[in-house]
């Protein structure tokens, strides 16, 4: 069965500060892993991760994938408060599976 | 363009009532994922549709529970007679074609009393 492991379960830190969250995983047939933000509703699509070691961007938020040590990390410089919120990681596998497997995620809190 | 929508966003249920709740796709999205988040858990995976088929129901328990998603309007997660233990919220997601991401509606929040 596919897994999906995130830490830390959750993470207070001040704005201003740099955060790392990790997801390792365990898939057969791997294909893709997501990233996500979760607030009060909706998760919100980060980034989708296919290669390894090919880092994506967007603003203070970036990712990378390692697909031989099975895991990404999700970085976030310059916290803001805006930034609180459960942050979900999934991965989804090949051949006709397109579930994702989430993780329990990450919740983090900004403290300004 | 209008995200995935989902109605009701709040539902009550008495034990043994039905609970019906509908998931408009993104304008342009045929595939159509059902998952259902437990408090303190993360989202598991239901079952997954494209319009008129079932494609994967392997997450879906299989009774009390059935999904559609017919050629014209929404797809809709049926669930029948329902138990405390169905309280939960439920998320449907959209994605245009196999494999690109899947975007999610804001969730029907089901209370089983």
């Amino acid at each position: 069965e596919d897994k999906v492991v995130q830490s830390p379960l959750s993470l207070v830190v001040h704005e201003g500060d740099t955060v790392t969250l990790n997801c390792s995983y365990e898939v057969t047939n791997f294909r893709s892993l997501l990233w996500y933000k979760q607030e009060k509703k909706a998760p919100t699509f980060l980034f989708m991760l296919t290669s390894s070691g090919i880092e994506k961007k967007s603003g203070r938020l970036s990712s990378i994938l390692d697909k031989k040590e099975l895991f990404s990390i999700l970085n976030i410089t310059a916290t803001q408060t805006g930034d609180s919120a459960v942050y979900l990681c999934a991965v989804e596998a090949n051949f006709g599976n397109e579930k994702l497997t989430f993780g329990t995620g990450t919740r983090l809190t900004i403290i300004p | 363009n209008a995200g995935v929508m989902q109605n009701p966003r709040h539902l009550v249920r008495r034990r043994g009532q039905e609970a019906r709740l509908r998931c408009s796709p993104m304008k342009g999205h045929s595939h159509v994922y059902w998952y259902r988040q437990l408090p303190e858990e993360g989202l598991k995976f239901m079952v997954y549709l494209q319009k008129e088929n079932i494609i994967d129901e392997s997450g879906m328990p299989k009774e009390r529970f059935s999904a559609e998603f017919p050629k014209e309007g929404p797809s809709i997660l049926r669930i029948q007679q329902v138990v405390r233990g169905d309280s939960a919220a439920y998320f449907c997601a959209s994605s245009l074609r196999e494999y690109n991401e899947q975007f999610f509606g804001p969730g029907t929040r089901l209370t089983v009393l």
